[in-house]
Formats: C-alpha cells, sequence, structure tokens
C-alpha cells in the first residue's frame, strides 16, 4: 500500500519568514496531495490541495508542489504568522487518504 | 462541502466495555472512512465503510474488534468493542465528497479514554 513519508517532525520560525514542509510518497498511482491543519483539539482541516496533474498550486500565503516524477510534494507557507501554529499533514490518495506523520510549526514572535 | 455530525465527543469507558461512535453526513456520500489517531500521532486509516456490504479494513484492524455498519449514504456507526487503555484515541469519520471532486472531510471526532 502507499507510504508517505514527512519532514521535518517539528519545525520553528520567526513570524514573517517562511516554512516548508516536504513529503514523499511511495505509489506512482496516488493522484490526489491534500494538506491539513490540526489546532489542539481539533479535527484536520483541508487547507490545500493539488491534483496529480498540476505541478504547482498557490492560495493567498499558502501554496504546494508536486514533483510526481520524484514523487514528492511540498506545503509553502510564506510571511508565516502566529496563528499558523499548528500541526500539518500532508497525504495521498488512490480514493481512500495515507497522512504522513505530520509537522509540528510554531510561529514565533 | 459536507456537513458531518459525530457523536459521541468524548466518553471515558471501563476496559472490557463496548461504546459505538455515531457518524451522521446531511448529504449521500459514496465512500465513508473512519480513523483513529492516537495521542500526538498521525491519522490512520481503520476502514471505509461501505453502503450495502461490509467494510473493508486495513492491515493490524479486524471486524471483530472494529465493527461497522452502514446502513445507508449518509450514516455510520464505528464499535469500539472489547477496550483497552490502548484503545484510548481519537476516532474521527471522513467522507469523500465524491463526484469526481476529492474533497475529504473530517468529523469534530470522538475523544476515548479507557480506564
Amino acid at each position: 500500500g502507499e507510504n508517505v513519508e514527512q519532514h521535518p517532525s517539528t519545525l520553528s520560525v520567526q513570524e514573517g519568514d517562511s516554512a516548508v514542509i516536504k513529503c514523499t510518497y511511495s505509489d506512482s498511482a496516488s493522484n490526489y496531495f491534500p494538506w491539513y491543519k490540526q489546532e489542539l483539539g481539533k479535527r484536520p482541516q483541508l487547507i490545500i490541495d493539488i491534483r496529480s496533474n498540476v505541478g504547482e498550486k498557490k492560495d493567498q500565503r499558502i501554496a504546494v508542489t508536486l514533483n510526481k516524477t520524484a514523487k514528492h510534494f511540498s506545503l509553502h507557507i510564506t510571511e508565516t504568522q502566529p496563528e499558523d501554529s499548528a500541526v500539518y499533514f500532508c497525504a495521498a490518495s488512490i480514493r481512500k487518504l495515507t497522512f504522513g506523520t505530520g509537522t509540528r510549526l510554531q510561529v514565533t514572535l | 462541502s459536507a456537513v458531518i455530525s459525530q457523536k459521541p465527543s468524548r466518553d471515558i469507558c471501563q476496559r472490557g466495555t463496548s461504546l459505538t461512535i455515531q457518524c451522521q453526513v446531511d448529504s449521500q456520500v459514496t465512500m465513508m472512512f473512519w480513523y483513529r489517531q492516537q495521542p500526538g500521532q498521525s491519522l490512520t486509516l481503520i476502514a471505509t465503510a461501505n453502503q450495502g456490504s461490509e467494510a473493508t479494513y486495513e492491515s493490524g484492524f479486524v471486524i471483530d474488534k472494529f465493527p461497522i455498519s452502514r446502513p445507508n449514504l449518509t450514516f455510520s456507526t464505528l464499535t469500539v468493542s472489547n477496550m483497552s487503555p490502548e484503545d484510548s484515541s481519537i476516532y474521527l469519520c471522513s467522507v469523500d465528497t465524491g463526484l469526481g471532486l476529492y474533497g475529504y472531510t473530517f468529523g469534530s471526532g470522538t475523544r476515548l479514554t479507557v480506564v
């Protein structure tokens, strides 16, 4: 089955800096790659996603890139703010989601 | 996107007992999924709940321990049977909004503590 690796496990950045989280997947048949943000005690919330026929997608301060050949995808957050502090999960899907291990992002003042 | 109501939101249960978690969706969905999130960990898929047929379980999860019902296209239950402290986790249901447009939405979760 699908296996998703995610790095780093923790990431601390200063407010205003950029944050990058990277994931790799194993199954070349995966065709959908969402990113979720989970705040403490809350459900995962979809923040951005990308499909296998697209190389890059951007939504305001958040962008995701996908390299199908290398089987990796990344989340980029620019101009980070304290409210970006949370755990972020990548996932890969062939009709069901397989999650990465998560990245705890801390944005410090 | 679909709105999911999941209950109970939390429960404290005695070991050896069972708990049934309900997931109600405000629209018909083809695929419903049940996940477990152990403390400080990622989400692990338990099973896919199929309407009109048995659930499809992932490796490491069995029907006797996690029986699932899916009586219609808007509702599913997950039972955690014969609980032990190791079953203490957050259990989440999720739906695929389908229509060829992927979009997995999660319920608010059930925080289970087994004592």
